[in-house]
């Protein structure tokens, strides 16, 4: 089945102990993403990748870090997380950007930083 | 940037009724337009999308017309039920040079009984 594993699903961990949310896809796509999802805000974008070894910031990129070893993996570092960092991420992956069919979204990881 | 802004952020229709929400785009350069739905606790997921070669697509009981000039697209809704209950995400892209779908902020749809 074509999908996008992120884990964890949900995470409580304390102000500035480092964390990685990991994601992988297994559809081959070149381009991968991740996402912030907060209440009135919508979706914004903290990185992307748009293939093996090649990241980029996306809107709200600070306090966080992505690396792309392969292309298969996307993982999302917090090296020192903070309260203003709780929120609800995804991981997503597609051909292009704008590919047809659009992304393909993992299940969100819901973070808490207490 | 692209930067898109959709309204309204909440919307309550009675089952049968029909519901739209609508998108506005600020780069006129963009050419595609998706529409994702989200479930409670659930991930976004693709219901349909435009490019802008077209005025209008259909499936089933959503559609999607786009308006380039005014630079706005909206979803329609018809025959609301209860398992539309969701929120609805607008995006755009100009696929040719951009990195990333531009989101709108979102609209919480409730169909009531």
């Amino acid at each position: 089945e074509a999908q996008v594993t992120q884990n964890p699903r949900y995470l409580i961990t304390v102000t500035g102990k480092k964390l990685t949310v990991t994601c992988s896809q297994n559809m081959n796509h070149e381009y991968m993403s991740w996402y912030r999802q907060d209440p009135g805000l919508g979706l914004r974008q903290i990185y992307y990748s748009m293939n093996v070894e090649v990241t980029d910031k996306g809107d709200v990129p600070e306090g966080y870090k992505v690396s792309r070893k392969e292309k298969r993996n996307f993982p999302l570092i917090l090296e020192s997380p903070s309260p203003n960092q709780t929120s609800l991420y995804f991981c997503a992956s597609s051909n292009l950007p704008g590919a047809p069919g659009g992304y393909t979204f993992g299940s969100g990881t819901r973070l808490t930083v207490v | 940037g692209e930067n898109v802004e959709q309204h309204p952020s909440t919307l309550s229709v009675q089952e049968g009724d029909s519901a739209v929400i609508k998108c506005t785009y600020s780069d006129s350069a963009s050419n595609y337009f998706p529409w994702y739905k989200q479930e409670l606790g659930k991930r976004p997921q693709l219901i349909i999308d435009i490019r802008s070669n077209v005025g209008e697509k259909k499936d089933q009981r959503i559609a999607v017309t786009l308006n380039k000039t005014a630079k706005h697209f909206s979803l329609h809704i018809t025959e609301t039920q209860p398992e539309d209950s969701a929120v609805y995400f607008c995006a755009a892209i100009n696929t040719g040079t951009a990195s990333k779908l531009t989101f709108g902020t979102g609209t919480r749809l409730q169909v009531t009984l």
